[in-house]
């Protein structure tokens, strides 16, 4: 147990739908990262927050949004789905904004 | 845009021997490099990490080259193990920016 969670850990869902996915952080961590690997790709990175605050942006759609809460946990929320977007989708954490990444296992998102 | 690149997707190593896996870069502003380590149904967790100011770095059975000239990384793992059997992914970050540029992976098999 890598100490951040996600879930839930599997997703099947329809095109033209909206899920969303949550992660919460290890204990003390304040950074968040998402990122998106799908088929035979490296982890592509999504949307960065700290301490509550957007912090960097990556290759995110305009469909697909994220928040941290007070709590600091993350959810990221996808909508509009597409084929396409069926991959598995990690979060991270970090104490602070540095290189020390943990990752959760992950959410597995299937539109079918 | 792949900004990190590993350009074998599979490595086949008998147990006891080296296993040399290699990664390519193209941003020039890189300047701390990663190797994350996957198996199935997990995360990715860290292994291994050099700065730019350094040429090598080595952590027991893990050494991770930095060419900078030619842009280029590569991680040796002698002995190899069966438990070393995953998916190596190769990282790489600019200064202050905390976000990961991933390659694609590659996977590595230990054979008995």
């Amino acid at each position: 147990d890598s100490g951040v969670t996600q879930t839930p850990k599997h997703l099947i869902t329809a095109t033209g739908q909206r899920v969303t996915l949550r992660c919460s952080p290890r204990s003390g961590d304040l950074s968040v990262y998402w990122y998106q690997q799908s088929l035979d790709q490296g982890l592509q990175f999504l949307i960065q927050y700290y301490n509550g605050e957007e912090r960097a942006k990556g290759n995110i759609l305009e469909r697909f949004s994220a928040q941290q809460f007070p709590d600091l946990h993350s959810e990221l929320n996808l909508s509009s789905l597409e084929l396409g977007d069926s991959a598995l989708y990690f979060c991270a954490s970090s104490a602070a904004q540095g290189y020390g990444y943990t990752f959760g296992s992950g959410t597995r998102l299937t539109v079918v | 845009d792949q900004q990190v690149k590993q350009n074998s997707p599979s490595l086949s190593v008998q147990e006891g021997r080296i296993s040399i896996l290699n990664c390519d870069y193209t941003n020039s502003m890189f300047d701390y490099f990663l190797w994350y380590k996957k198996y199935p149904a997990e995360g990715p967790t860290f292994l291994i990490s050099i700065s730019s100011i350094k040429d090598k770095n080595e952590d027991g059975r893990f050494t991770v080259f930095l060419n900078k000239s030619a842009k280029h990384l590569s991680l040796h793992i002698v002995p190899s193990q069966p438990g070393d059997s995953a998916v190596y992914f190769c990282a790489a970050s600019a200064r202050n920016d905390y976000k990961l540029s991933f390659g694609a992976g590659t996977t590595v098999t230990v054979r008995a």
